[in-house]
């Protein structure tokens, strides 16, 4: 079975301020990785996800990933953060066989403050 | 992209009534979805996988009597909550496949049974 654990239940930083959201995951077999975000009062949306390849992938609005499979790690960070990345950022794991099935670890709420 | 409309947002019922939650997919279509729960504070924990017209399949500990999936179609599904306690007041999400390795949410039901 998979399991992931957030370490961090809440993460406030100010606004243009470096953040980091820690993800670790234990899993018997090779998985997927994945960020969703969940803006307020919104369904949860996809952020990164790591399949393969290079272990750094990155999103469209600045958030960046690295896979590290010794640690088994999927970090999330963004080097400057805007009030608008204020949200709940989930890490979940899939397995490679029969991806589809998604296992979340707790969330972290990222609260950015001006 | 793809979306998803859940509903109702947000329900409230007195103990020993059903409640139905509908979860559509509003521009693709989708074979497999997922219902997941999740608690205050904690993760969203995968209640069962449903696959278009077949029965669907309940994680271990969920009861297949107490929470019904219909699947009748690609873009709807329903959950129906049976006979709710107030140990079932928790927030409800959908999900559909809308790619691969990729995963659409609807924006979830809040469940408080009084």
């Amino acid at each position: 079975a998979q399991s992931v654990t957030q370490l961090d239940s809440q993460v406030p930083v100010f606004e243009e301020a470096p953040v980091e959201l820690r993800c670790n995951y234990s899993s018997s077999v090779s998985v997927y990785l994945f960020w969703y975000v969940q803006y307020p009062n919104q369904g949860l949306q996809l952020l990164l996800k790591y399949l393969s390849g290079s272990t750094l992938v990155k999103s469209i609005n600045g958030f960046e990933a690295e896979f590290n499979k010794s640690q088994t790690s999927f970090h999330l960070r963004k080097p400057s953060v805007h009030i608008s990345d204020t949200a709940e950022y989930f890490c979940a794991v899939s397995r490679v066989q029969g991806a589809q099935k998604l296992v979340f670890g707790q969330g972290t709420r990222l609260t950015i403050n001006p | 992209g793809a979306v998803v409309s859940q509903h109702p947002s947000r329900v409230i019922c007195k103990s020993g009534t059903s409640v139905k939650i509908e979860c559509r997919s509003l521009d693709f279509q989708a074979t497999t979805m997922f219902w997941y729960r999740q608690f205050p504070k904690q993760s969203l924990m995968l209640m069962a996988t449903s696959n278009e017209g077949s029965k669907a399949t309940y994680e271990q500990g969920v009861e297949k009597d107490k929470f019904l999936i219909n699947h009748a179609s690609l873009t709807l599904s329903t959950l129906t909550v049976t006979s709710a306690h107030p140990e079932d007041s928790s927030f409800y999400i959908c999900s559909f496949v809308s790619g691969a390795n990729v995963l659409t949410f609807g924006a979830g039901s809040r469940l408080t049974v009084l």
